[in-house]
Order: C-alpha cells, then structure tokens, then sequence
C-alpha cells in the first residue's frame, strides 16, 4: 500500500489528453513539493515535472503538472504511442522523514 | 552531462551482506545529495536512503533502518549503500539518484538517476 494514491491505470487514444492523479495528505503533498517520473520498465525513471509544476530543460511541453491542497495530477496533451509506459509521484513526507512515491501509473494509448 | 552506474549487485543468501556502489560524473558531486531507491521485480519505486552532500544529514527507510548504510566519499565522487542482513524482500533493482539537497528537515526528490543494479536475494 503507497503513501501516495494513483490510479494502477489510465488509457486515451492517440492525439487526445489525459490526465494522472496523485493524492496525499498534509505531511507530503500538502506541504512539499511533487515529482512526476516516467518509467520504462527494468530502466532508470526519468524525471518528468518537478516542484510541483516546473518542466526540466528538455522535457516536452507536453507534459504539465498541478497542485491543488493534498493532491497533485501529471497532464499529458498530443497522446503519442511512446508515452505509453509507467508513471509514478513522489513526495518528500515530513512524518515518515522520507521520500513517499506512488505506486505507479500504467499508460495506455489505445 | 550527468552520469551514475550502480555496481556490485549480485545473488546472495538470505542474511548475508552486499556493498552498492555508485560512480558519478558529470557534475560537483560533493555539492549534491544523493539517494539510493529500489524497485522489485514487477513492482513500484520504494524509497531507500537519503545523504547530504557533506554527510550531515543521513535518513533511511523504516524497512532498512538498522540494516543497511548509506555512505559516500566526495574524492572519488562515489555514493555506496552497505547491505547487511539481507532477506528476501530487499530483492530489487537498486538505482543511485541525485537530488538537489538535504536538510534537517528533509531532502529534495531526485532529478537524476543511473540504470541501477540488480540485488537478488535467495536461498
């Protein structure tokens, strides 16, 4: 059982959006920052959003993060069939003094 | 550009030891946190340990606390995780990340992250 609750899946057809739920609570979420990554399994996470809703230097626009009280969501616009793979949120947790994550997102682009 | 490879994974018995290692380059090592994060087979990202650039600031995972330690020498721009009474659940792929900083009140979440190291646990 995550820390952090996201749906174990979401599907979309390419072209269209769709969107990634993460909920926490006031220890993680709520008063820390969120990071999105994208997973290709057995390979290294590649970080996504950060801070919430920032874009890394060379990260699609695409791809777009909010934040709203103790949940957070990944967006993701123009659905192409490489995004098709795993997402997961993390949250520094201030009660556990550690690092929480998701337990993951499996992307389906119909 | 930012490069981490994990090494020293392998097979081993339950209570036994293993000793990580994780070679950076490609930026000030010494200025930036590091972490250690597992995945097992077919499973989620768990969180391991934290350590601060300088060593002040070191945090684990209620399920290695005790177990394992996370150390790292600045020199040789090199992060290690000790693992010692190893069970069957510390199974997993074991990445090295960076993250940005520690304090004593909590570090920041990786940015970057090697391509990990396989650690097999198993009679």
């Amino acid at each position: 059982q995550s820390v952090l609750t996201q749906p174990p899946s979401v599907s979309e057809a390419p072209g269209q959006r769709v969107t990634i739920s993460c909920s926490g609570s006031t220890s993680n979420i709520g008063n820390n920052g969120v990071n999105w990554y994208q997973q290709v399994p057995g390979k290294a996470p590649k970080l996504l959003i950060y801070s919430d809703d920032r874009l890394p230097s060379g990260v699609s626009d695409r791809f777009s993060g909010s934040k709203s009280g103790t949940s957070a969501s990944l967006a993701i616009r123009g659905l192409q069939s490489d995004d098709e793979t795993d997402y997961y949120c993390a949250a520094w947790d201030d009660s556990l003094n550690g690092v929480v994550f998701g337990g993951g997102t499996k992307l389906t682009v119909l | 550009e930012v490069q981490l490879a994990e090494s020293g994974g392998g097979l081993v018995k339950p209570g036994e030891s293993l000793r990580l290692s994780c070679a950076a380059s490609g930026f000030p090592f010494s200025t930036y946190s590091m972490t250690w994060v597992r995945q097992a087979p077919g499973k989620g990202l768990e969180w391991v340990s934290s350590i601060s650039s300088s060593n002040a600031y070191i945090y684990y995972a209620d399920s290695v606390k005790g177990r394992f330690t996370i150390s790292r020498d600045n020199a040789k721009t090199s992060l290690f995780l000790q693992m010692n009474s190893l069970r069957a659940e510390d199974t997993a792929i074991y990445f090295c990340a960076r993250d940005r900083g520690c304090t004593s009140t909590g570090c920041a979440l990786p940015d970057s992250w090697g391509q990990g190291t396989l650690v097999t646990v198993s009679s």
